[in-house]
């Protein structure tokens, strides 16, 4: 069974880096794609971006200047970094697993990481 | 970019039929996958490649896909199927994943 654990510090302040990883088992990180996902409280859900397990990666446009997404393919996990955090990116940051196949759906979710931003 | 559109609630008796509707420019040619969320849990894949379930999610649960609506079904529905329902599609132009705004699904 794959499993997807997110860890991280709960609280970061504006202007830092929220840094998160995913600690995938079960199943290698060396196929696939990872990506971050996120929800603030109370609403939907928005994708951050994906890294592919050649390292390729894709983000989406309105983060694409802050977030790196990255692999580390010996521990088989995965690690997101969003630069100069404001309150507006408190949310619950879950990591997920996308097929390869044309539709790249997410059948495998991690239980979620609220991070807030305040001082 | 991407839009997907989705009703911000959709309201059924026990026993009934649910439609959740996700709209998107000719979204009929493109693969739609369906997420259910219960408050405090991470999404669940219900729905893949339009109509596809998962192993473990029961057959009261469909999905359609034409033209500019894809539709999620929930025959029969049950108190346990209140949550909130994502429509998400892969944008291959921009290779984006994209979410419609969720849906939440009350029963009465």
């Amino acid at each position: 069974q794959v499993q997807l654990q997110e860890s991280g510090p709960g609280l970061v302040k504006p202007s830092e880096t929220l840094s998160l990883t995913c600690t995938v088992s079960g199943d290698s990180i060396s196929s696939y794609y990872w990506s971050w996902i996120r929800q603030p409280p109370g609403k939907g859900l928005e994708w951050i971006g994906y890294i592919y397990y050649t390292g390729s990666t894709n983000y989406n446009p309105s983060l694409k200047s802050r977030v790196t997404i990255s692999l580390d393919t010996s521990k088989n996990q995965f690690s997101l970094k969003l630069i100069s955090v404001t309150a507006a990116d408190t949310a619950v940051y879950y990591c997920a697993r996308q097929g390869v196949g044309g539709g790249r759906f997410f059948d495998y979710w991690g239980q979620g990481s609220l991070v807030t931003v305040s001082s | 970019s991407y839009v997907l559109t989705q009703p911000p609630s959709v309201s059924v008796a026990p026993g009934k039929t649910a439609r959740i509707t996700c709209g998107g420019n000719n979204i009929g040619t493109k693969s739609v996958h369906w997420y259910q969320q219960k408050p405090g849990q991470a999404p669940e894949l219900v729905i893949y490649y339009d109509s596809d379930r998962p192993s473990g999610i029961p057959e009261r649960f469909s999905g359609s896909n034409s033209g500019n609506t894809a539709t999620l079904t929930i025959s029969r529905v049950e108190a346990g199927d209140e949550a909130d329902y994502y429509c998400q599609v892969w944008d291959t132009s921009s290779d984006h994943v994209v979410f419609g705004g969720g849906t939440k699904l009350t029963v009465l």
